[in-house]
């Protein structure tokens, strides 16, 4: 069965609103949650780190103000697009890790698409 | 040089054939490696992971590591048209310890 669920699968939202997107992971308690993004036909592109309890890291590029990232506890984590506008719209897949080191477990991902 | 190199593709094989994959990355003391499968509009799922120099196998998988050489690859043996896929290559790299991903290998299994 599936180690990480996330949810909504698919999203299609007016500009100008905001979404959220949670990121649970089922089996063990993840330290480590990432959060990548993926244009059709490119590779992830990882968005940002986020440990529990702590201020996600994000990477070079991508605003913070805009990906909101809360990690409340060691089995959940959301991603909300703030104000999203068509340029937004990409697949978004969040992953979990239990150690560093370790393979992550991805989350089956969220389409979404901004209009 | 990008952290982890992959040839984007296309690759096409024949039913039956052995499709080869091959990854370079560029941090010498990368200690953990991985080979991700990825359907279209799917997320990406497991094949394999490597943490010592030599061969790994997994039914039709194979898994090669060269440290020295900073290669990685993948050898899938009688492939399938099911095999039709995506195949990322993640390195953890970095002081960060960061899983970084190839550019992915676009697979075609012909029938």
């Amino acid at each position: 069965g599936a180690v990480v669920s996330q949810h909504p699968s698919r999203v299609i939202c007016k500009s100008g609103t905001s979404v959220k997107i949670e990121c649970r992971s089922l089996d063990f308690q993840a330290t480590t949650m990432f959060w990548y993004r993926q244009f059709p036909k490119k590779s992830l592109m990882l968005m940002a780190t986020s440990n529990e309890g702590s201020k996600a890291t994000y990477e070079q590029g991508v605003e913070k103000d805009k990906f909101l990232i809360n990690h409340a506890s060691l089995t959940l984590s959301t991603l909300t697009v703030t104000s999203a506008h068509p340029e937004d719209s990409s697949f978004y897949i969040c992953s979990c890790q239990r150690q560093s080191n370790e393979k992550l477990f991805f989350g089956s991902g969220t389409q979404l698409s901004v209009l | 040089q990008k952290e982890v190199e992959q040839n984007s593709g296309p690759l096409s094989v024949p039913e039956g054939a052995i499709a080869s994959l091959n990854c370079t990355y560029s941090d010498r003391g990368s200690q953990s490696f991985f080979w991700y499968r990825q359907y279209s509009g799917k997320s990406p799922e497991l094949i394999m992971s490597i943490y010592s120099n030599g061969d790994k196998e997994d039914g039709r998988f194979t898994a090669q590591l060269n440290k020295a050489s900073q290669y990685v690859s993948l050898l899938i043996r009688d492939s399938q048209p099911s095999d039709s896929a995506t195949y990322l290559c993640a390195v953890i790299v970095g002081s960060a310890r960061q899983l970084t991903f190839g550019s992915g290998t676009q697979l075609t299994v012909l029938p």
